[in-house]
């Protein structure tokens, strides 16, 4: 069991469709994460929150939309997705941000119809 | 940039041992390295900071060359669990917080 919770597990949804992947942690940590992962391929950083100010965004496009409400969540709104868009969303956690170990949780498998 | 790892797979019996290298053309204040199993979560292993230090827990230990931007990650007496892929993730001091992960080395140990 990781300490890092991500809802839902799979997610298929058309390319007008709207939706939201949900992250939680309850390990105090204050810097948050989302990757991108293609299968075989490393993650690839997308937003880092810090304190729950966004403090990094890799020039995602602007189909994907983050969102941290507090400390312990973290949200990715997603709407209008192409099908390259299909991939593992990994959310993590670190304990401050810089030079912290992150905790991953399991993911959610993304398939755009 | 990403950091360059090697080698790409390995497979092993159970009780050699391995090692896995990361290395990195910029100037790095951190290496993360992290291990994960077909259709599970990255899981961190353990975390090196400019200064050169070795560190381990079992038989997984890693070292960190600041000078040659290298890291090392040393598998000894192999287990069936140590199966998966192995990342590494590197911090540089002026993307503090971006963490850029090689492509990973799969490691397969058979019985």
């Amino acid at each position: 069991d990781t300490e890092v919770t991500q809802t839902p597990k799979h997610l298929v949804m058309g390319m007008t469709n709207k939706k939201s992947l949900k992250c939680e942690q309850h390990m105090g940590h204050r810097a948050m994460y989302w990757y991108k992962q293609k299968a075989k391929k490393p993650p690839e950083l997308m937003f880092v929150y810090s304190y729950e100010k966004l403090s990094i965004n890799e020039s995602v496009p602007s189909r994907f939309s983050p969102e941290c409400p507090n400390s312990s969540l973290l949200n990715l709104h997603l709407h209008a997705l192409q099908p390259e868009d299909s991939a593992l969303y990994l959310c993590a956690s670190s304990q401050s941000g810089a030079f912290q170990p992150q905790h991953f949780g399991d993911g959610t498998r993304l398939s755009i119809l | 940039q990403q950091p360059v790892q090697s080698p790409q797979a390995v497979i092993l019996r159970e009780g050699e041992d391995a090692v896995i290298n990361c290395s990195s053309s910029k100037a790095l204040y951190s290496v993360h390295w992290y291990r994960q199993k077909h259709g599970e979560a990255p899981v961190f292993l353990m975390i090196l900071l400019k200064g050169g230090e070795q560190k381990g827990h079992d038989k997984i230990s890693a070292s960190f060359n600041e000078k040659k931007q290298q890291s090392s990650l040393y598998l000894t007496a192999s287990q069936l669990s140590y199966s998966g892929t192995y990342f590494c993730g590197t911090e540089t001091n002026t993307n503090a917080g971006k963490s850029t992960f090689g492509d990973g080395t799969t490691l397969t140990v058979k019985p």
